[in-house]
Order: structure tokens, then C-alpha cells, then sequence
């Protein structure tokens, strides 16, 4: 299965865009990136995929870089309800059907 | 549209009774996922089912649990004999996947299990 590391932590302000980094080295091509985040202890909320290009919806953007390494989840204007855990995931090829969560990133938002 | 529905909401048992959890996927999925997530710690995946069938069980504890989705009604994930290292949330997803393109799983609410 690819990895993904993802820095512990981050903060934004309130209103500000969050940018939240994620480097996937060893993707395979027919692999997708997901984005999923966990408020509190709730069930893990489906934000975003992308396979190649830059994709975006009513909740994100994704830009994943051209060698497919590295990807970037924008929030474009944070807000409180936006503090949670989110999670950065490879999923596809040899590893169908199976999300591998790693420890993600606590986005802290601030008044 | 309804998402997927997870129940009990909250489970509580004694060591050594059985704990049932139930999983109604999304309208449309034939795909339903187990995961775990054990207090402080990450998810982890399960189990991956078909209607009537186990896809991946690579996950899955080798004794005490068991999981079977049916032709008709919910996934059923079954734990015999808790013990207090059961306790955890336990997230059930649903796709409608299909091969090779992107499986988008959805999660549910989840069932907190607690073992006395």
C-alpha cells in the first residue's frame, strides 16, 4: 500500500484559507488520492478525490502536483466548523477496497 | 437520501457476551467496509464485503469476529465473547464500487462498544 505522510498539526484563522500538505512518493498510476476528515469522534466525512488533475467541489480544492508526489487539500475560507482531523489517503490498484488511515492532521481553526 | 445508517448508536456489554452491530449501506451500494477505531488511536480497515460475499478479511481479528452481509437486510458484524480490548468505535462505509474507477466509501455514524 502507498503511504502518505502528513504534518501533525496546523493552525488557520478563521475566514483564511487552510492549505494542508501531503507527500505520497510511492503512488502507482492507477491509485487515487482521497481526503476524508473526522470532526470529534463522528464517522470519517468524504471530502475530495483525485486521480491526476486538479479537481474541486463544494467543500475543497485539490491540487495534486504533476509527478503525482505530493498533493495539497485547500479549504478556502476556514471556519470554526472546519476543526477536525483530516486524513490524506491512497487508495486503488493492489490496495482496492481498503482506506489505510494514517494519524492525519488536527487543522486547528481560530477565532 | 438517506446515508448509512449504523445501529446501536451505543452498545454496552458484560465480558463474554456476544456483541452484534448492524450496518445499512447507502441506497444503491452493494459494497460495505468495517472499521475500527480503538480510543486514542487510528482507524483501521476490517473487513471489505459483497452481497454474499467476503472480499477482504485482511483485517480482521482471527478469532471472535465475524462479518457477513446478506442477500436481503444489513451487514451484520459480530463479536463473541468481548473482552474489555473490544471496546471501540466501530465505523461501517458503502460504496458502489467498481473496478478500476475511483470507490468513493461513505462512512456511518458508528457504534461505540463498551465492554464492563
Amino acid at each position: 500500500d502507498a503511504k502518505t505522510t502528513q504534518p501533525p498539526s496546523m493552525d488557520c484563522a478563521e475566514g483564511r484559507a487552510a492549505n494542508l500538505p501531503c507527500n505520497h512518493s510511492t503512488i502507482s498510476g492507477n491509485e487515487y488520492v482521497y481526503w476524508y476528515r473526522q470532526i470529534h469522534s463522528q464517522g470519517p466525512q468524504y471530502i475530495i478525490h483525485g486521480l491526476k488533475n486538479n479537481e474541486t467541489n463544494e467543500m475543497a480544492s485539490l491540487i495534486i502536483t504533476e509527478d503525482r508526489k505530493s498533493s495539497t487539500l485547500i479549504l478556502p475560507h476556514a471556519t470554526l466548523r472546519d476543526t477536525a482531523v483530516y486524513y490524506c489517503i491512497v487508495s486503488g490498484g493492489t490496495s482496492y477496497g481498503k482506506l489505510t488511515f494514517g494519524q492525519g492532521t488536527i487543522l486547528t481553526v481560530h477565532p | 437520501n438517506a446515508g448509512v445508517m449504523q445501529n446501536p448508536r451505543h452498545l454496552v456489554r458484560r465480558r463474554g457476551q456476544e456483541a452484534r452491530l448492524r450496518c445499512s449501506p447507502m441506497k444503491g451500494h452493494s459494497h460495505v467496509y468495517w472499521y475500527r477505531q480503538l480510543p486514542e488511536e487510528g482507524l483501521k480497515f476490517m473487513v471489505y464485503l459483497q452481497k454474499e460475499n467476503i472480499i477482504d478479511e485482511s483485517g480482521m481479528p482471527k478469532e471472535r469476529f465475524s462479518a457477513e452481509f446478506p442477500k436481503e437486510g444489513p451487514s451484520i458484524l459480530r463479536i463473541q465473547q468481548v473482552v474489555r480490548g473490544d471496546s471501540a468505535a466501530y465505523f461501517c462505509a458503502s460504496s458502489s464500487a467498481t473496478r478500476g474507477a475511483a470507490d468513493t466509501q461513505y462512512f456511518g455514524p458508528g457504534t461505540r462498544l463498551t465492554v464492563l
